[in-house]
């Protein structure tokens, strides 16, 4: 099936830091969307894009939708500790119905 | 606005046995999901809903899964003669239609076959 290759698959932060991951595939979306997801719950959805090239922004979060429309990536400023968990990125094909395709997800813990 | 509720959120059954779960949407969304995430794993896709009709379904629902969505509201998800490899979270997700397809999820339902 198809397969969104997300990284870092783990990273550790340190309050303030700023953080960056991404999510590649081979196939073209017509929509990425990034959730959150705390142990034992559902993802929660953060941001959603539509348009390459596209950049959006909700709060200390910041979003692009790649221009080759085959990439996204998520970045964090100013991290504080209730960031961490398991961050995912999905697609959505062209063509599909609306079903997400997921990444494995970026697990985000604080530094000991 | 309530958002998505899944019950029950823990089933703990043995292999060979029926369970049934069940999705309460968003009350204005027509559009239904269910997914199936394993341990270490992003959220696959199941099938999913647009009001009573199921449109598509994955390879991954096998002839032992079978959801329905009767009135076009809430949605049941049944497995019947449960395998230890059933044993995952099962997430509902709802959205509206017309070309916005931010999903929406709910806490989900951790099944565990003994």
């Amino acid at each position: 099936g198809q397969q969104l290759n997300q990284s870092p698959q783990s990273m550790f932060i340190q309050e303030g830091e700023d953080v960056s991951m991404n999510c590649t595939s081979s196939s073209i979306f017509n929509t990425w969307l990034w959730y959150k997801q705390d142990p034992g719950e559902g993802p929660v959805l953060l941001i959603a894009l539509y348009k390459a090239g596209e950049l959006t922004s909700n709060g200390r979060l910041t979003a692009q939708f790649g221009i080759t429309r085959k990439d996204s990536f998520l970045n964090i400023s100013a991290s504080i500790p209730s960031d961490v968990g398991i961050y995912f990125c999905a697609g959505q094909l062209g063509g599909s119905q609306g079903n997400l395709i997921f990444g494995k997800g970026t697990k985000l813990s604080v530094k000991p | 606005d309530t958002g998505v509720s899944q019950n029950p959120r823990h089933k703990i059954t043995k292999r060979g046995q029926n369970v049934t779960f069940r999705c309460d949407p968003i009350s204005e969304h027509n559009r239904l999901y269910w997914y199936r995430q394993t341990l270490g794993q992003g959220p696959e896709f199941l099938t999913y809903f647009q009001n009573e009709a199921q449109l598509e379904k994955s390879r991954l629902l096998s002839d032992r899964f079978s959801a329905e969505r009767p009135k076009g509201s809430f949605s049941t998800l049944e497995i019947q003669r449960t395998e230890q490899g059933d044993s995952a979270m099962y997430l509902c997700a709802s959205s509206l239609t017309g070309g916005w397809y931010e999903q929406y999820f709910g806490p989900g339902t951790r099944l565990t076959v003994t």
